[in-house]
């Protein structure tokens, strides 16, 4: 069984704050990983997408990839009250197969 | 631009009741997906299709049907609603390769009483 796992939360940071966000994956073999943002009652949003090992910068955010150890992670620099909702980490193991969620970590930032 | 669209937006059955969850895209997307998103569950996958004329189970296909009608259009349908299918789904579509990210439609949001 594929497995993805997210620490559900609520995370919260205050405004300004580095919010970091943790996921781990159980197959080896995961080729791609996306963080989605879903804000409540609202369908999941691309953010980001990382392929290899390493980091990657979008404007606030980072995503990082170590393939040895089996997790991803975000970081949202400078968080803003606007940056709260749920983030949704998705693996995907091959082309041609669905991705795989985690359950999501929902983020809270106060002014 | 539409994306992905799905209809209706909300839906209220009645258990026994059947009902299509019609979904659309517009992105010449190969694969084409459905995912039921329930408090504390994340999203689960339903069924899928990765191309035109063939359909996969997912996760959890129990009470459901799909087709894959055209390229543009996969449908969702429960023979028999019950009360377990309470939910919101989401239909999703992908490019093929690589694990090319998924787009979401806005979601249907079922009751069944």
């Amino acid at each position: 069984q594929k497995e993805v796992e997210q620490n559900s939360g609520p995370l919260s940071v205050p405004e300004g704050a580095i919010a970091s966000l943790n996921c781990t994956y159980s197959d080896r073999v995961s080729q791609s990983f996306f963080w989605y943002r879903q804000y409540s009652g609202k369908s999941p949003e691309l953010i980001m997408s990382i392929y290899s090992n390493g980091d990657k910068e979008d404007g606030r955010f980072t995503a990082q990839l170590n393939k040895a150890s089996q997790y991803v992670s975000l970081l949202i620099r400078d968080s803003q009250p606007s940056d709260s909702a749920t983030y949704l980490c998705a693996v995907g193991v091959q082309a041609g197969t669905a991705l795989i969620f985690g359950k999501g970590t929902t983020l809270s930032v106060s002014s | 631009n539409a994306g992905v669209t799905q209809t209706p937006k909300f839906q209220v059955l009645k258990t026994g009741q059947s009902m299509t969850l019609q979904c659309a895209q517009d992105m010449n997307h190969n694969s084409m997906y459905w995912y039921r998103q329930d408090p504390g569950m994340g999203l689960r996958l339903i069924y899928y299709s990765a191309s035109e004329g063939t359909t996969d189970k997912g996760e959890v296909p129990n009470g459901y049907n799909v087709s894959r009608l055209n390229k543009r259009e996969f449908s969702l349908r429960l023979e028999s609603a019950a009360p377990s299918q309470t939910s919101v789904y989401f239909c999703a579509s992908s490019d093929v390769g690589r694990n090319s990210p998924l787009h979401f439609g806005n979601g249907t949001r079922l009751t069944v009483t």
